[in-house]
């Protein structure tokens, strides 16, 4: 079945510092949705890519659909503590039922 | 508007015992979903619905059922309860089937001992 895998599973980072978590899935995605979750909370979406290679932007985030449709990137610039959490891609294959298929995850630590 | 509502917050379970997952959503949404997060581990989708009488299967649904009598309410029921099932399980709802935010519930903490 189809899978979403993400790179990497855990970064710690001292503060200021880049921080870049990549997602691959096995198949072509109609669009691919971030969202991120704080410890002991539930996910909060952050995003949604639909076009081929495109890229948004939230203010130190930086989010990524590849050309093929099949990977995408979020970037932080200057981490805070606050950005601390798992953050999840989450692809959807189309059709009429909006489901998505999470990847692994990847857990941000930030130390201060 | 509350968003998506789910009881109870946690939940002790023995093995074999049944138990209801509530969920509810007050956005007049269509799509409601049911996952399963295990520690350190991505959501595996359990069940969902595209509207009210009408529910299907998900990647993990054996050992659950679900039901949707009304467009509010999407409950997710264990009947005999294992410890396999020991998870945090979270609602979300959308209000159309094309690609849109999927709105989570706090969760539901479960341990089946």
């Amino acid at each position: 079945g189809q899978q979403v895998m993400q790179i990497p599973q855990y970064q710690h980072v001292q503060e200021g510092e880049d921080f870049t978590t990549y997602c691959n899935s096995s198949t072509t995605l109609s669009n691919i949705q971030w969202y991120k979750q704080r410890p002991g909370g539930h996910p909060v979406f952050l995003i949604q890519l639909v076009k081929s290679g495109e890229v948004k932007k939230q203010k130190r985030l930086t989010f990524q659909f590849g050309e093929a449709k099949k990977n995408s990137s979020l970037h932080i610039t200057a981490t805070q503590t606050t950005d601390v959490g798992t953050y999840f891609c989450a692809g959807g294959g189309g059709g009429a039922t909006n489901k998505l298929i999470f990847g692994t995850g990847t857990l941000l630590a930030v130390q201060p | 508007n509350a968003g998506v509502t789910q009881t109870p917050k946690f939940r002790i379970l023995k093995i074999g015992q049944s138990m209801t997952l509530q969920c509810a959503q007050d956005m007049n949404h269509n799509y409601m979903y049911w996952y399963r997060q295990d520690p350190g581990m991505g959501l595996k989708l359990i069940y969902y619905s595209v509207g009210a009488g009408i529910t299907d299967k998900g990647e993990v649904p054996n050992g659950y059922n679900v039901s949707r009598s009304t467009t509010e309410d999407f409950p997710l029921r264990l009947e005999l309860a294992a410890p396999s099932q020991t998870s945090v399980y979270f609602c979300a709802s959308t209000g159309s089937g094309g690609p849109e935010t999927q709105y989570f519930g706090p969760g539901t903490r479960l341990l089946v001992l």
